[in-house]
């Protein structure tokens, strides 16, 4: 959806290097949710931020992978020394208060590990 | 199995043709939504109903809701070539659900023949 900026767009990482994935929300928008979209699957619930916590990070890998909503700039999805089962596209939704209403996506980005 | 199912998986219909998908989940809901996505892009929203609403239309959409069968349908009348894309449904499930995350189906592959 136009407003909520992801970049970069297509990222590509050989194993064992680091991936940084940012997500700006629409103006006004303090929650951000992270979802991975693995090749011919739905959407999964990774994390839910709000501007300098996480509420929620109950879809996270318990490992390498680590997500940020500071008080100024975007949010962050870092995942540390990636493998090919990293390769997917992970997209961030943002809404105004969280709790059960729409949710605005990027257009995601789709990282690709070699 | 997870919340939020779609079926069929499939769907190939003519311009003009409708076109009804839908989707079964698990657990009790505060809302369900319905998401678009044309491939290798983002999602767009298309429709929210709550949980005490049984129909809902906008445009050529109409989204019913069963929650007593835990079953929604979704119905786009009069389809478009431009129809072509990828259909979600997701749900706010509202037991140990900080937030509101979306749960997403699998999805409805749909293509409309021009």
């Amino acid at each position: 959806n136009a407003g909520v900026m992801q970049n970069p767009r297509h990222l590509v990482r050989r194993r064992g290097q680091e991936a940084r994935l940012r997500c700006s929300p629409m103006k006004g928008h303090s929650h951000v949710y992270w979802y991975r979209q693995l090749p011919e699957e739905g959407l999964k619930f990774m994390v839910y931020l709000q501007k300098e916590n996480i509420i929620d990070e109950s879809g996270m890998p318990k490992e390498r992978f680590s997500a940020e909503f500071p008080k100024e700039g975007p949010s962050i999805l870092r995942i540390q020394q990636v493998v090919r089962g990293d390769s997917a596209a992970y997209f961030c939704a943002g809404t105004t208060s969280g709790n059960y209403n729409e949710q605005f996506f990027g257009p995601g980005t789709r990282l690709t590990v070699l | 199995s997870q919340q939020g199912e779609e079926d069929p998986q499939a769907l190939s219909i003519q311009e003009g043709e409708n076109a009804t998908m839908n989707c079964s989940y698990k657990t009790s809901i505060n809302n369900l939504q319905w998401y678009r996505q044309n491939s290798g892009r983002g999602l767009v929203h298309l429709i929210l109903i709550r949980s005490n609403e049984r129909e809902k239309h906008s445009g050529r959409l109409r989204v019913t809701l069963d929650t007593s069968k835990k079953s929604s349908s979704l119905l786009i009348t009069a389809s478009r070539a431009a129809d072509t894309a990828s259909y979600f449904c997701a749900t706010a499930s509202v037991r140990g659900n900080q937030g509101g995350k979306l749960i997403f189906g699998q999805g409805t592959e749909l293509s409309v023949k021009p």
